[in-house]
């Protein structure tokens, strides 16, 4: 089993749509949570964290529930520029700055 | 934040050849991670390079074949001996700053290496 589990996709949406990208992770020790984005051909970049209580940054929410083991974002009002590839990461409180990447999902948004 | 400097970001090397990645970072940091991204899959750490001391190396990947060198607290090499086709990848190096388990990652923009 991967130790961070996504649906690959693609997710087709239209603009103005919403979306839901799901994520588990298998080690319970698991500390941080991220979802970074990597648009094609570029490097990954931050998204947002995701912290127990579940945040929002704008159009973005992040949940997160640790008894299932399970992570999720939220994109609302769905943008052409919304269109990328979503990471979900994990940084276990073992290994010290050892990361995790999940192989991500690939979302379309289309005028 | 950190912005990385990565080259070559692109090249084309034939089998047995072997070829050399820099990675320069705009700040000091401590620890410089070097991460291999496969065709359509996740990103998976190589090795973590430590100033004045010996990379650690993850499961599957070993010195001889992904040696590195950190020779100050702003500069890495990667080089990947004796390519083979399965060696055809993006090779991305990145740096953590902020706390260590909730800090955040910064990548250079990568070098796709294609093995002919």
């Amino acid at each position: 089993r991967k130790e961070v589990e996504q649906d690959p996709g693609p997710f087709n949406v239209p603009e103005g749509a919403t979306v839901a990208f799901n994520c588990t992770y298998s080690n319970s020790a698991s500390q941080s949570f991220f979802w970074y984005r990597q648009d094609c051909r570029k490097e990954p970049k931050l998204l947002m964290s995701v912290y127990s209580s579940g945040n929002e940054d704008g159009r973005f929410t992040a949940q997160l529930n640790r008894a299932s083991q399970y992570i999720s974002l939220l994109i609302r009002d769905s943008k052409l520029s919304d269109s990328a590839t979503y990471l979900c990461v994990v940084r276990p409180n073992t290994g010290g700055f050892k990361t995790i990447f999940g192989a991500g999902t690939r979302l379309f948004v289309k005028a | 934040s950190a912005v990385i400097s990565q080259k070559p970001s692109r090249d084309i090397c034939q089998r047995g050849t072997s070829l050399t990645i820099q990675c320069q970072v705009d700040s000091q940091v401590t620890m410089m991670f070097w991460y291999r991204q496969q065709p359509g899959q996740s990103l998976t750490l190589i090795a973590t390079a430590n100033q004045g001391s010996e990379a650690t190396y993850e499961s599957g990947f070993v010195i001889d074949k992904f040696p590195i060198s950190r020779p100050n607290l702003t500069f890495s090499t990667l080089t990947v001996s004796n390519m083979s086709p399965e060696d055809s990848s993006i090779y991305l190096c990145s740096v953590q700053t902020g706390q260590i388990y909730t800090g955040e990652l910064f990548f250079g923009e990568g070098s796709r290496l294609t093995v002919l």
